[in-house]
């Protein structure tokens, strides 16, 4: 069935570094656009990111430009969201979805927490 | 990347109707037809309800309905079901390539 499933969270220090993934499965990965997008502990949702089918074009949102990179492996149906210079207000659940939007297909998330 | 502007909170009975309204600008909801509409239960991942402002994905129940005025969204729920008791987003493209969700309203079933 169509899925996505996040990997990559865990605890990291102020100033660190993560690499969050996501493998697609259940479609054709290269036909759609891919975001990310995250959901602070007991907050709502806040757009990330998003990257074309083809890698061509990006956005990031303006509090992660500069510091966050989206990329996507279309060989590998993989999706990924390179975050450097952590801070605490990173802290989140991060979903990968499927659309620019619509956002019709969720993962489950993966908690990322930021704290010394 | 100012985020849309919903009700905190709305509640209704069994059998009701409620209205959740998505206030944007005119760079955002007023200027596109591409608002989208998320329904979330506590610990699970967002649902996409409404896109399009108004279309409704497959599997998702025509108690559901979306609309726009102005700058202005609406999500309306019809025949309240305690299943529908969830926290409910809207979401709007915002110019600039930028993508922009509105702070969430939950729903109350009473």
């Amino acid at each position: 069935q169509v899925q996505l499933v996040e990997s990559g969270g865990g605890l990291v220090k102020p100033g660190g570094s993560l690499r969050l993934s996501c493998a697609a499965s259940g479609f054709t990965f290269s036909d759609y656009y891919m975001s990310w997008i995250r959901q602070a502990p007991g907050k709502g949702l806040e757009w990330v990111s998003y990257i074309s089918s083809s890698s061509s074009y990006t956005n990031y949102a303006d509090s992660v430009k500069g510091r966050f990179t989206i990329s996507r492996d279309n060989a590998k149906n993989s999706l990924y969201l390179q975050m450097n210079s952590l801070r605490a207000e990173d802290t989140a659940v991060y979903y990968c979805a499927r659309g620019l939007p619509p956002f019709d297909i969720w993962g489950q998330g993966t908690m990322v927490t930021v704290s010394s | 990347q100012s985020a849309l502007t919903q009700p905190a909170s709305v509640s209704g009975s069994p059998g009701q109707s409620i209205t959740i309204s998505c206030t944007g600008t005119s760079s955002d909801v007023g200027s596109y037809n591409l608002v989208s509409w998320y329904q979330q239960h506590p610990g699970k991942a967002p649902k996409l309800m409404i896109y399009e402002g108004s279309k409704r994905p497959s599997g998702v129940s025509n108690r559901f309905s979306g609309s726009k005025s102005g700058n202005t969204a609406s999500l309306t729920i019809s025949g309240l079901q305690a299943e529908d008791e969830a926290d409910y987003y809207c979401c709007s493209y915002a110019g600039s390539s930028s993508v922009v969700f509105g702070g969430g309203t939950k729903l109350t079933v009473l």
